[in-house]
Formats: structure tokens, C-alpha cells, sequence
């Protein structure tokens, strides 16, 4: 039982080039979720899938794009990327998706660094 | 976007120490959470708060949910080395927010 895996862990890019992080899990979640951590600003919510089939935005969606590929798999892509975009990035999943006063417990992947030059 | 505020940035104590540490934010929350974040790893959930007021511990760590929902604290007794990490608190009223985190560095 490996909970949530990421690949790779490390990643340099160059501007411009393209990459797709991948993100699974084995815990029959429904819900996962795609955070990028950078220095002194906390972790923040670039996208999530509620369900199998469903994909939402979240805080900072800009540049990227997301594929929740069957229940198990959701992966993040940059198109074109830009320094900007040198970050950690982090999957999660949950049973199902927090909503109002209820919370469910996220499961977090151990984190792909990412540098883009 | 909404973040929480954390104090503080950076602790450095000796071990046996007692921490303390602190999120803030202008919105009130349902839950309030602290997770725990080891190098090189994702973050772990520590210890989750569902109530105004409440105190939960979790072994050497004890957290309170605010009452006014607007803040959360986490005390950490007697540190030992491997208590090193970042620690996040986290809020959440419909979706959930990290606060900017905690580096905690522990000397023998």
C-alpha cells in the first residue's frame, strides 16, 4: 500500500519546453488534488478532481493543465514552462472532497522539485 | 489569495524545549488542522480540530481551535531532534487553506 506516488521527483526544464507530472494513488480515493509549495507562501491549490471524470480550478491554475485519467491517476501539465514555475509540487488525494463543515483527510505524495531555467 | 498568517517564520531551540506556535486569519473556519512536513516529504496530518474551543492532543502535541474560529494554536512539549520539520496549520470553511508555515530546527 503505497498511498499517493509521484513522478519523477526531480525535473530541470528550459523555458518553453513542456512536461507532464504524474500523480497516483492506491488508497480507492475519489478526490485528488495538485498544490505547488514555494518559500514562505504555504502550500496553494493550482487544481483538483472531485470525481473520476471532473476536473476544477483552484487558487492558481494559470499555466498549467490537469487529466484525471481513471480514479487512480491525475497528472498536472505545463505546456510551456516558465521560471516562474520552479516550485514543489504536491498530489493529494481524500475519500471524498471537503465541502462545508466537513473535512476530509488529505493523503499527500512525497513531492516532484521542479526548476525551470 | 487567502493565506493564513503563521508565527512564527523560524524557531531554533534545544532539545527538552517546549514550542509554541501560532496561525491567524481574518476569516473563520470550520476545522482548523496542523500538519507536519519532513524534508524532502510531503506534508503528514498531525492533528485535526472540528470545534470552537476544543483542545486535542496528539502524544506531545496539543492543539486549540480558537473560539473565535479565527486562529489555532499547537504546543509541542519537551522537543526531541526528529521533531524537526515545517509545520502548516490549515483551515478550512469550503475549501482549504495552508498557512505559510513553521521551519522548527531542534539542537541536542
Amino acid at each position: 500500500n503505497a498511498g499517493v506516488t509521484q513522478t519523477p521527483k526531480f525535473q530541470v526544464l528550459k523555458t518553453g519546453q513542456s512536461m507532464t507530472l504524474q500523480c497516483a494513488q492506491d488508497m480507492n480515493h475519489n478526490s485528488m488534488y495538485w498544490y505547488r509549495q514555494d518559500p514562505g507562501m504555504g502550500l496553494r491549490l493550482i487544481y483538483y478532481s472531485a470525481s473520476e471524470g471532473t476536473t476544477d480550478k483552484g487558487e492558481v491554475p494559470n499555466g498549467y493543465n490537469v487529466s484525471r485519467l481513471n480514479k487512480r491517476e491525475f497528472s498536472l501539465r505545463l505546456e510551456s514552462a516558465a521560471p516562474s514555475q520552479t516550485s514543489v509540487y504536491f498530489c493529494a488525494s481524500s475519500e471524498i472532497l471537503a465541502s462545508g463543515s466537513s473535512y476530509n483527510e488529505q493523503f499527500f505524495g512525497p513531492g516532484t522539485r521542479l526548476t525551470v531555467l | 489569495g487567502q493565506q493564513l498568517n503563521q508565527s512564527p517564520q523560524s524557531m531554533f531551540i534545544q532539545e527538552g524545549e517546549d514550542v509554541s506556535m501560532n496561525c491567524t486569519s481574518s476569516s473563520i473556519f470550520n476545522t482548523w488542522l496542523w500538519y507536519k512536513q519532513d524534508p524532502g516529504e510531503g506534508p503528514v496530518l498531525l492533528i485535526a480540530l472540528y470545534k470552537a474551543g476544543e483542545l486535542t492532543s496528539n502524544g506531545r502535541l496539543t492543539a486549540q481551535f480558537g473560539i473565535t474560529r479565527k486562529d489555532s494554536f499547537l504546543n509541542i512539549s519537551a522537543s526531541i531532534p526528529s521533531d524537526v520539520g515545517i509545520y502548516f496549520c490549515a483551515g478550512q470553511l469550503h475549501k482549504l487553506i495552508f498557512g505559510t508555515g513553521t521551519r522548527l530546527q531542534v539542537f541536542p
